[in-house]
């Protein structure tokens, strides 16, 4: 499978904990997002790189989350300290430049309980 | 700011029904529109991209329209497994060079056999 992978596809975490995501994409793909879905909205940019370089953030993300690149391969998300609003699905998507189409993984679906 | 709006919000539709699904959008340099279909649980899986006003898209039963203000994605005799949440999404020209995409809230379509 070439797609866009995510792990865990799901997290159960008490309020206070700290969890984090892995995203894996598209290998040839330099451009990787971060996303977050609630129900029944469509997807909010949080974060993307380009490379390893961290280019831009929203202003969704709070000071505790954290995204990391290192190696301009797979990409980590982090949420500090979370809270029950912290309660969403989290997409990652690649993409190749600038213009081109951005390929989804399947998300992971945090519940904060 | 950017602004997409998706309508209707939800659509039944009975199986070989063709209807229209409509994103208007507000974007200050668009870059691209983009349509997604999202299936329950999953992450979005990309379909079209138009990037000028007049540009039409096809691919199997549907076909993506664009215009300066809207675009639209019709749907010729849907069958039931065309049921998803078909999202829209924008894409901007920044000064930043990011080309994150901004969605609208999605179209819940039902085909009913």
């Amino acid at each position: 499978d070439t797609g866009v992978s995510q792990d865990p596809r799901h997290k159960i975490t008490k309020r206070g904990q700290n969890v984090t995501f892995r995203c894996d994409p598209i290998s040839e793909h330099n451009r990787l997002y971060w996303y977050r879905q609630t129900l029944g909205q469509g997807p909010e940019f949080l974060t993307y790189f380009q490379n390893e370089a961290q280019l831009e953030k929203s202003r969704l993300l709070s000071d505790r989350f954290s995204a990391e690149r290192p190696k301009g391969s797979f990409s980590t998300l982090e949420i500090q300290r979370t809270e029950q609003g912290d309660s969403a699905m989290y997409l990652c998507a690649s993409s190749l430049g600038a213009t081109t189409e951005a390929f989804f993984g399947q998300g992971t679906r945090l519940t904060v309980v | 700011e950017d602004q997409v709006t998706q309508s209707p919000e939800a659509l039944r539709l009975q199986e070989g029904e063709s209807s229209s699904l409509n994103c208007s959008y507000t974007v200050s340099g668009l870059r691209g529109l983009f349509w997604y279909r999202q299936d329950p649980g999953k992450g979005p899986e990309f379909l079209f991209t138009l990037y000028s006003a007049g540009e039409e898209k096809e691919k199997e039963r549907l076909k993506a329209t664009l215009t300066k203000k809207e675009s639209f994605l019709h749907i010729t005799a849907p069958k039931p497994e065309d049921s998803a949440t078909y999202l829209c999404a924008v894409q901007a020209v920044r000064q930043t060079g990011a080309n994150n995409l901004f969605f609208g809230t999605g179209t819940r379509l039902t085909v009913i056999p």
